[in-house]
């Protein structure tokens, strides 16, 4: 089934670690994108990726980095200068033609706490 | 900037009957789509239905349908003949071409049997 898998559904943070937050999708899509959802908030956008080994900065960057070798995968670390990382992950992929009709699909989100 | 709102925190709606969910959003573009996405309990986001701007007529997928204002810069969603998998929070998205998705806050839509 064509999809898009995070991994792992729960994820716990030490205080100063780094976690990585896996995203995997067979859709062939070229782009990807990492949210942040925190209650009673909307989705804001971390990072996001038209092609491999290109990124851009979404809203909130700041302590999160990507990387994007591989069209299928965007995964995103958690680094300690992220003070405030409990929440929840959601990844995205859509084609990428810079249309504005473009639908984003979801993975199931990691939910990040820190202990 | 764009942003979307829905004032909104929370409805309430019997099953099987109609709910309207609101959304508003400020933008100076002319050409731009809007989007209703659901999250369920599951927390898996899925689109609901999507609406173009240049395209007066409204959109309708099954039981969801939207009512688009451009002038007035209003997208909301009308649910008909409430379910209980309907329950779920409700996202109102905005997107121009080449341009990053922009949320609203959301909805909480409970459904009551």
């Amino acid at each position: 089934d064509g999809g898009i898998t995070q991994s792992p559904k729960y994820l716990f943070r030490k205080e100063g670690q780094n976690v990585t937050l896996s995203c995997e999708q067979n859709l062939n899509h070229d782009a990807m994108y990492w949210y942040r959802q925190d209650p009673g908030q909307g989705l804001r956008l971390i990072y996001y990726s038209q092609i491999v080994n290109d990124f851009q900065k979404g809203d909130i960057a700041e302590g999160y980095s990507v990387s994007r070798e591989k069209k299928e995968s965007f995964p995103l670390t958690v680094t300690s200068a992220q003070k405030n990382p409990t929440a929840f992950y959601l990844c995205a992929s859509s084609i990428w033609t810079g249309l504005a009709k473009n639908i984003q699909y979801f993975g199931a989100g990691t939910r990040l706490s820190v202990l | 900037a764009q942003t979307v709102t829905q004032s909104q925190p929370e409805m309430s709606v019997q099953e099987a009957e109609t709910v309207t969910l609101s959304c508003t959003y400020d933008t100076s573009e002319s050409d731009y789509y809007l989007f209703w996405y659901k999250q369920p309990p599951s927390r898996q986001m899925i689109l609901v239905i999507r609406q173009e701007a240049y395209k007066q007529q409204n959109a309708t997928e099954n039981r969801f349908s939207v009512n688009f204002q451009k002038a007035a810069k209003s997208f909301s969603l009308k649910i008909s003949d409430s379910q209980l998998g309907d329950a779920a929070m409700y996202f109102c998205a905005y997107r121009r071409g080449g341009d990053k998705l922009v949320f609203g806050a959301g909805t909480i839509l409970r459904v009551k049997s």
